[in-house]
């Protein structure tokens, strides 16, 4: 167990449809990020927070994506007008100082 | 962050040791190697990682080359909890991000 813990652990949703996600770490993370996973495919990288400063976000967060963690604890993944190839696991991951990152078991998001 | 390169997938029998290797022949002075495993419906789990001496702890071990351009982790005694796929990456110190690639699927056959 790592202490990461993410909501829903599925979610269908039908396109066009907003969804959000959330990720709970332990108090210990001051660092948090996002991730992406498709079928068949490593996890790749969307967002990254510094506390709740959000220091890097990849080109894959289109302006539909917004992350957030206010006071820098939980973080929220929100997805706006869903399309087809939004379908994906979002992994969370939390991380302090230099140790690992440790991650939850994510959120598989289907989009109907 | 250098690149790695894995095989895609590896058999192992029950009971033996698995030996994966990573090839990370660009690796910087200062970028570590993780190791991370994938179960199925699970999230990436943390096994290992090393700068340059070999490390071991209650899962695993990682062999390092002396020129950092490859290493190897092994599982001592594979068991079937071991099939997954297993993630080798490099990354600094001082960056925050992981770079995953396709990974080793490892099949642990009875």
């Amino acid at each position: 167990d790592t202490g990461v813990s993410q909501d829903p652990r599925h979610k269908i949703t039908k396109r066009g449809q907003n969804v959000t996600f959330r990720c709970d770490p332990i108090s210990e993370h001051n660092r948090l990020y996002w991730y992406r996973q498709t079928l068949g495919q490593g996890p790749e990288f969307l967002t990254y927070f510094q506390n709740e400063a959000q220091l890097e976000k990849s080109r894959l967060l289109s302006d539909r994506f917004s992350a957030e963690r206010p006071k820098g604890s939980f973080s929220t993944l929100e997805i706006q007008r869903t399309e087809q190839g939004d379908s994906a696991m979002y992994l969370c991951a939390g991380g302090q100082g230099t140790q690992p990152q440790h991650f939850g078991d994510g959120t598989r998001l289907s989009i109907l | 962050d250098a690149k790695t390169t894995q095989p895609p997938s590896m058999d192992c029998a029950e009971g033996r040791a698995a030996n994966l290797p990573c090839n990370h022949s660009t690796i910087s002075g200062n970028e570590y190697v993780y190791w991370y495993r994938q179960i199925h419906s699970q999230g990436p789990q943390y096994i290992i990682h090393g700068l340059k001496n070999n490390e071991t702890n209650e899962m695993a071990s990682l062999i390092i080359t002396e020129d950092r351009k490859s290493s190897t982790l092994i599982l001592p005694h594979a068991t079937l909890r071991d099939t997954a796929v297993y993630y080798c990456i490099v990354r600094a110190y001082n960056f925050n991000k992981f770079y995953f690639g396709s990974g080793t699927k490892l099949n642990v056959k009875p």
